[in-house]
């Protein structure tokens, strides 16, 4: 019940298109839903988040769509450029807090120029 | 502001040996949270502390354990290493002191058990 699901493993897109990763989870008591950028080397850095009390989250060309009846929620980055090539991982807990972060397993994104 | 921080950056070890990885939290963060990063997977909860003490704590074995100093800095310990605990290692501070002061990693530190 504490296990987060994310598709696809590996996405490829052209530049100037749109990248969407989707995420589903099982624990309603879920309370934050955050999603993060890694580079090769780095720490996960983060990108935008959401609470399950508004559908949808928009912060320049990033977009969180939140469904909490089918407790999915995906990512989309319009515009995508070459420097957005990167790991994005969605996680959810129950605190914004760092209190047990629950992570999927990781979307490979490379945007081809 | 430095951010959090994380020292070293680079470790090998000897199976069986015992290593210590260090955190100073992002300035005004009081709380910390260390998280095992295998290759090619999402990170995952190894505990967090609060006022010097341990508050959550995920599935990993008692081999794994931390402290938290006055000034929020924060020690991982890990005892008789594994192969198996080859990974990278976050930190990631945060306080209590409302939305909008979420979680922020660290760069981590990659640990390599020989």
């Amino acid at each position: 019940q504490q296990q987060v699901k994310q598709s696809p493993q590996s996405l490829i897109v052209q530049k100037g298109g749109i990248s969407i990763i989707n995420c589903a989870y099982e624990n309603t008591a879920f309370d934050y839903f955050p999603w993060y950028q890694q580079f090769p080397g780095k720490g996960p850095a983060l990108l935008i988040a959401i609470r399950p009390d508004v559908s949808e989250k928009k912060e320049g060309r990033f977009t969180i769509s939140f469904n909490k009846s089918a407790k999915q929620f995906s990512l989309h980055i319009m515009d995508s450029q070459p420097g957005d090539s990167a790991t994005y991982f969605c996680a959810a807990s129950l605190s914004p807090y760092g209190q047990n972060f629950v992570f999927g397993p990781g979307t490979r994104l490379s945007v081809l120029p | 502001d430095a951010g959090v921080t994380q020292s070293p950056t680079h470790l090998i070890k000897t199976r069986g040996q015992q290593v210590t990885l260090r955190c100073s939290p992002k300035s005004g963060h009081d709380t910390v949270s260390w998280y095992q990063q295998a290759l090619g997977q999402g990170p995952q909860f190894i505990f967090q502390y609060y006022e010097e003490e341990e508050r959550q704590r995920g599935n990993f074995p008692d081999r794994f354990s931390g402290h938290q100093f006055p000034n929020y800095s924060s020690e991982l310990n890990v005892n008789a290493l594994l192969l198996g605990d080859s990974a990278l290692y976050l930190c990631a501070s945060s306080t209590d002191r409302g939305f909008g002061t979420e979680a922020f990693f660290g760069q981590g530190t990659r640990l390599t058990v020989v």
